[in-house]
């Protein structure tokens, strides 16, 4: 199984900021990564797949970097309902796909 | 438009049984493979099982060790999730969640709003 691990766990940021947030894969997931954002109450939100493709009306401030092990989720020009937590789950080799522990993104 | 509808969830005592239901909308759901996630209160997201769109092939996560069984009536629409002999453990959101493409990649566009299962005495 491949261990997805995120970090920061939580993280701090101002309005109108840039969030980088981390996903790293216990082995090589080539580009098969995908990011969820997740708000209190609501399902998981596909934002990112392909470690760099925008989901259909996912705006521009998100993107995707990374291949392999070492994958990105950066958020430009942080705005109020950006602040949730935030999942990188691969979907190389399956089963199982396997989801990070999260990140939430919090207002400073 | 697109939309997931789980139920079937509630209080069930250890030892128990409970089915699943999802009821989807909105897209040719025989053509999509379709799974189940679920999500252990303030924890999180952890996949449960993968159904192929035909319903001929399916995979388990390996803690549920066989008392789990997916399937799909593709005639009503409707994904299931047969749970038995369940545990404390087994506490959690259930979502059913469809594959993004026809070709399955295991990744989820669309989710359902969750079914709440809690195993106590």
């Amino acid at each position: 199984e491949i261990v997805m691990t995120q970090s920061p766990a939580t993280l701090s940021v101002s309005p109108g900021e840039r969030a980088t947030l981390s996903c790293r894969a216990s082995q090589s997931v080539s580009f098969n990564l995908a990011w969820y954002q997740q708000k209190p109450g609501q399902a998981p939100r596909l934002l990112i797949y392909r470690a760099s493709t925008r989901d259909t009306g996912v705006p521009a401030r998100f993107s995707g970097s990374g291949s392999g092990t070492e994958f990105t989720l950066t958020i430009s020009g942080l705005q109020s309902e950006d602040f949730a937590v935030y999942y990188c789950q691969q979907y190389n080799k399956w089963p199982p796909p396997t989801f990070g522990q999260g990140t939430k993104l919090e207002i400073k | 438009e697109v939309q997931l509808l789980e139920s079937g969830g509630g209080l069930v005592q250890p030892g128990g049984s409970l089915r699943l239901s999802c009821a989807a909308s909105g897209f040719t759901f025989s053509n999509y493979a379709m799974s189940w996630v679920r999500q252990a209160p303030g924890k999180g997201l952890e996949w449960v099982s993968t159904i192929s769109g035909n319903g001929i092939t399916t995979f388990y996560a390996d803690s549920l060790e066989g008392r789990f069984t997916i399937s799909r009536d593709n005639s009503k629409n409707t994904l299931y999730l047969q749970m038995n002999s369940l545990r404390a453990e087994d506490t959690a959101l259930y979502y059913c969640a469809k594959d993004k493409f026809l070709e399955w990649l295991l990744f989820f566009d669309y989710w359902g709003q969750g079914s709440l299962v809690t195993v106590s005495s």
